[in-house]
C-alpha cells in the first residue's frame, strides 16, 4: 500500500519556467489537498478537491492551478515560476472527517 | 475562520522527562483537532485526532492530548520522552467534511531531546 506518492522529490526551476507536481493516492480517498510549507510558517493550503471533477482555492492559490480528473490523481501546475514559490510542497488525502495522509513532499527551488 | 497558535517555537526536554506542547485554536463551533509530527525531510504523520466524545484522546507513540473547550486548547502530552521523539510537531484545526475537510495548521513546535 503506497499511500500518497509525490514526484519529483526535488526540482530546481528558472524564473518563468513551468512545471507540474504529481500526486497519486491509492486509498480511494475523496478529499485531496496541496499545501506549501515555509520555515516558521506551518502549512498553507493552496488548492483542495472534494472529489473527481471538483476543485477549489485555498488560502494561497495565486500562481498555481490544479485538476482532478480521477479519484487517484491531483496534479499541481506552476505557471511562470517566481522565487516566492520556492518552498516544500505536500500533497495529502483524507476520507470523510479523517486525518490526512501526507506524501513525502517536493522541495522546489526557483532561481 | 479558524486559526491555530502554537506559542512555543522550540522546546528542549531531557530524555525521560515529561512533555507538554501547547496549542490554542480559534473556531466558533466544535472543532476537529489534530496533532501531526514531522521528522526532518519527511512528510507529516498523524499522531491523534479529536472530533467529539471523551476529551482525553490517545494517539500513537505514547502521546495523548486533552481538549479543553473553555480554554480553546488542545495540548499534547507524553509522560516520558525518548530521543526518537525529537521532531517538529504541528497542531491543526478543521471544520469537518461539510467544509471540505480543510485543515489550518499552526506554525509548529520544534522538540529537542537532550540526553
Amino acid at each position: 500500500n503506497a499511500g500518497v506518492t509525490q514526484t519529483p522529490k526535488f526540482r530546481i526551476l528558472k524564473i518563468g519556467q513551468s512545471m507540474t507536481l504529481q500526486c497519486t493516492q491509492d486509498m480511494n480517498h475523496n478529499y485531496m489537498y496541496w499545501y506549501r510549507q515555509d520555515p516558521g510558517m506551518g502549512l498553507k493550503l493552496i488548492y483542495y478537491s472534494v472529489g473527481a471533477g471538483i476543485t477549489d482555492k485555498g488560502e494561497v492559490p495565486n500562481g498555481y492551478n490544479v485538476s482532478r480528473s480521477t479519484t487517484e490523481d491531483f496534479p499541481l501546475r506552476l505557471e511562470l515560476a517566481a522565487p516566492s514559490q520556492t518552498s516544500v510542497y505536500f500533497c495529502a488525502s483524507s476520507n470523510t472527517g479523517g486525518g490526512y495522509t501526507f506524501g513525502s513532499g517536493t522541495r522546489l527551488t526557483v532561481v | 475562520a479558524q486559526s491555530v497558535t502554537q506559542p512555543d517555537i522550540h522546546i528542549t526536554v531531557s530524555e525521560g522527562a515529561s512533555l507538554e506542547l501547547r496549542c490554542n485554536y480559534s473556531y466558533g463551533a466544535t472543532p476537529y483537532l489534530f496533532w501531526y509530527v514531522q521528522s526532518p525531510g519527511q512528510g507529516l504523520q498523524l499522531l491523534l485526532k479529536y472530533f467529539s466524545g471523551d476529551t482525553l484522546v490517545q494517539g500513537i507513540k505514547g502521546f495523548e492530548a486533552e481538549f479543553k473547550r473553555s480554554q480553546s486548547s488542545f495540548n499534547l502530552r507524553k509522560p516520558s520522552v525518548h530521543w526518537s521523539d525529537a521532531a517538529e510537531y504541528f497542531c491543526a484545526v478543521g471544520a469537518g467534511p461539510e467544509y471540505g475537510n480543510k485543515l489550518v495548521f499552526g506554525a509548529g513546535t520544534i522538540l529537542r531531546v537532550k540526553s
